[in-house]
């Protein structure tokens, strides 16, 4: 199993490009989840997915929009990038089995976006 | 609402030193709590969870972490810390029945030789 994976690793934009972070999970998760980290103010969520085809915002949506393309894929699309948005995406999926009471999630690699 | 806070957002030790890093959460029923380690330029990787078992929770590595309802705490400790285990570390916390977790700030530890 290769858990999660995001693709790219590195980015760098410029103001008012737009791009997608793509993501995707083998573990059969229902639950996908879009963080971006910045130093000192640990992980927002971004965007998050119950399940295929649902779609909820987060903490700090504005500026992304995200598509759950099936059970496997959740991507992140900057439609015009912002310096703002310099920052390390993380990309999340959970099995978030309520029978078992508790969410774990498994965290992809990383994406490191630089925007100019 | 629900948060957590992580006191001391740098904290250095000496190899084979005991290591403390602090949680204290916010939730008016009981949480679920977590830790988890990120290495340098890595993703996040749970050391250990709390799901009202049992208080005194044993994670990877040596790690382990008490719940204390009466200080609303979930400390993580390890009683000799080894290089190895410089990294940055997150607390985080989920309600019963959510899917979403809420981190604190992180606190990231150095070792010294």
């Amino acid at each position: 199993n290769a858990g999660v994976t995001q693709t790219p690793k590195f980015q760098v934009l410029k103001t008012g490009q737009s791009m997608t972070l793509q993501c995707a999970q083998d573990m059969n998760h229902n639950s996908m989840y879009w963080y971006r980290q910045d130093p000192g103010m640990g992980l927002r969520l971004i965007y998050y997915s119950a399940s295929e085809g649902t779609t909820d915002k987060g903490e700090v949506p504005n500026g992304y929009n995200v598509s759950r393309l099936n059970k496997r894929e959740f991507s992140l699309r900057l439609e015009s990038a912002a310096p703002s948005q310099t920052s390390v995406y993380f990309c999340a999926s959970s099995e978030a089995d309520f029978s078992s009471s508790y969410n774990e999630q498994f965290f992809g690699p990383g994406t490191r976006l630089t925007v100019l | 609402a629900q948060s957590v806070t992580q006191l001391g957002s740098h904290v250095s030790v000496s190899e084979g030193a005991l290591v403390l890093l602090r949680c204290n959460y916010s939730s008016s029923v009981p949480p679920y709590l977590f830790w988890y380690v990120q290495y340098p330029n890595q993703g996040l990787q749970l050391l250990l969870k709390y799901t009202s078992a049992a208080t005194l929770v044993k994670g990877i590595n040596g790690f382990e972490a008490e719940f204390k309802k009466s200080e609303t705490s979930f400390h993580l400790t390890k009683p000799s810390a080894h290089m190895s285990d410089a990294a940055e570390y997150f607390c985080a916390v989920s309600l019963f029945n959510t899917d979403k977790l809420i981190f604190g700030t992180g606190t990231r530890l150095q070792v010294f030789p």
